[in-house]
């Protein structure tokens, strides 16, 4: 099976900060990953997909880059309403979700 | 817009078999993939497996001892049992689509229902 990490596992952030997360994949999943926001007691929502592809109707400040086993997640300009959960999911194999980054008001 | 609805009793006995069905809207169920997703409280998330409108499965590998899944395209809707339950299966369960179009032979999520919570007590 393959495992996913992320890092950080939560942090606190400002409105307007440029914000990265890290995925890692214990093997090559090519890039075969996606990303999602969730918000406290609603379903995770996808934003980007193929690592780099972001999801119709999703904001442009937010983008994805990586193949193998390395990704990000990049907030270039954080809103209010971006503070919220995100996973990354491969897709590679059967399915595997990392632990998750919590992002909060600092 | 697709929209997914799960249904079935929150609570169920340990031992005993969780039920879910998941109802799709706006949509035909027919060529898609059609998967079940967990989460326990303040955890995350966990693929349990997914079904073909042919009625095709994959199944988590950890799962696959307990887990069936059906589909029925004349009502389109699609099941989850998972059998002999413990507390460990206490999660909010949620019913998925994913995306045509992957290169991979899986998929991203689109579309998700809202999830259910299912309580193994006795």
């Amino acid at each position: 099976a393959i495992r996913m990490t992320q890092s950080p596992s939560s942090f606190s952030a400002s409105i307007g900060d440029r914000v990265t997360i890290t995925c890692r994949a214990s093997q090559d999943i090519s890039s075969y990953l996606a990303w999602y926001q969730q918000k406290p007691g609603k379903a995770p929502k996808l934003l980007i997909y193929a690592a780099s592809t972001l999801q119709s109707g999703v904001p442009l400040r937010f983008s994805g880059s990586g193949s193998g086993t390395d990704f990000t997640l990049t907030i270039s300009c954080l809103q209010s309403e971006d503070f919220a959960t995100y996973y990354c999911q491969q897709y590679y194999s059967n399915p595997s979700f990392g632990p998750g980054t919590k992002v909060d008001i600092k | 817009q697709v929209q997914l609805q799960e249904s079935g009793p929150g609570l169920v006995k340990p031992s005993e078999t969780l039920s879910l069905t998941c109802n799709v809207s706006g949509g035909s169920i027919s060529s898609y993939y059609w998967s079940w997703i967990r989460q326990p409280a303040g955890e995350g998330l966990e693929w349990i497996g997914r079904i073909y409108s042919s009625g095709s499965t994959n199944y988590n590998p950890s799962l696959k001892s307990r887990v069936t899944m059906s589909v029925d395209t004349s009502k389109n809707q699609f099941s989850l049992k998972l059998s002999s339950v413990t507390a460990a299966d206490t999660a909010v369960y949620y019913c998925a689509r994913e995306e045509s179009g992957s290169a991979s032979y899986y998929s991203r999520v689109g579309y998700w229902g809202q999830g259910t919570l299912v309580t193994v007590s006795s």
